[in-house]
């Protein structure tokens, strides 16, 4: 059974504070993503990775930073939270050969204070 | 740029009637089509993708390449596939880009 495991599933920090949302997979895919996903605004990308060290601005990356040190291992960092960053955060990946299709882990959702 | 339009928010229909979501697309090579579903407090599920041609719960979804769409559809809705769909795309490459719409909501009604 594939698996992508995102390390909290609810996250509370005050404004202003550094955090760090972890996300592993277990299928040795070499894309992954992450997504915020609010009301009305469907899904939409922050940044994605397509190989270690590497990686790609989506279409809503400020305020935000990633990291990818290790291909299983992709982390989302907020330099300083604001409130208009409390969201739902969703990581998926994906394999860059044969279909696209992405695996999405189980969501954290972030509230800022 | 690729984009993807749901251009409903919200879709009621009665249990045993036909559902139709509809997906536009935009992108300017051949792009991998999917639709994804999240039931209640589920994780987000691929529902089907267009080049496996296939039904899955019932559903179908067609490309067409021409009006640039990959509506969802099912003859005959069930309580069962109330949930949220969302429609997305792929680029063609070396590494894809995955981008979603802004999802549809699908109420049964018993």
């Amino acid at each position: 059974d594939v698996k992508v495991t995102q390390s909290s599933r609810y996250l509370v920090k005050r404004t202003g504070e550094k955090v760090f949302l972890e996300c592993v997979q277990d299928m040795d895919h070499e894309n992954m993503f992450w997504y915020r996903q609010d009301p009305g605004l469907g899904l939409r990308l922050i940044y994605f990775s397509y190989d270690v060290k590497m990686k790609e601005k989506g279409d809503i990356p400020e305020g935000y930073s990633v990291s990818r040190e290790k291909k299983e291992r992709f982390s989302l960092i907020l330099e300083s939270a604001s409130t208009n960053q409390t969201s739902m955060y969703l990581c998926a990946s994906s394999p860059s050969r044969g279909s696209a299709e992405a695996f999405f882990g189980q969501g954290t959702r972030l509230t800022v204070v | 740029a690729q984009r993807v339009t749901q251009p409903e928010k919200l879709l009621s229909v009665f249990k045993g009637a036909p559902v139709e979501l509809k997906c536009n697309y935009s992108y300017s090579g051949s792009p991998e089509l999917f639709w994804y579903v999240q039931y209640s407090r589920q994780r987000l599920q691929l529902l089907l993708r267009h080049i496996s041609r296939e039904s899955i719960k019932g559903f179908t979804a067609d490309l067409n390449k021409g009006e640039t769409s990959f509506h969802l559809k099912k003859p005959f809705a069930q309580e069962e596939d109330s949930a949220m769909y969302y429609c997305a795309l792929a680029g063609a490459g070396g590494y894809q880009k995955v981008t979603f719409g802004t999802g549809t909501k699908l109420q049964v009604i018993p």
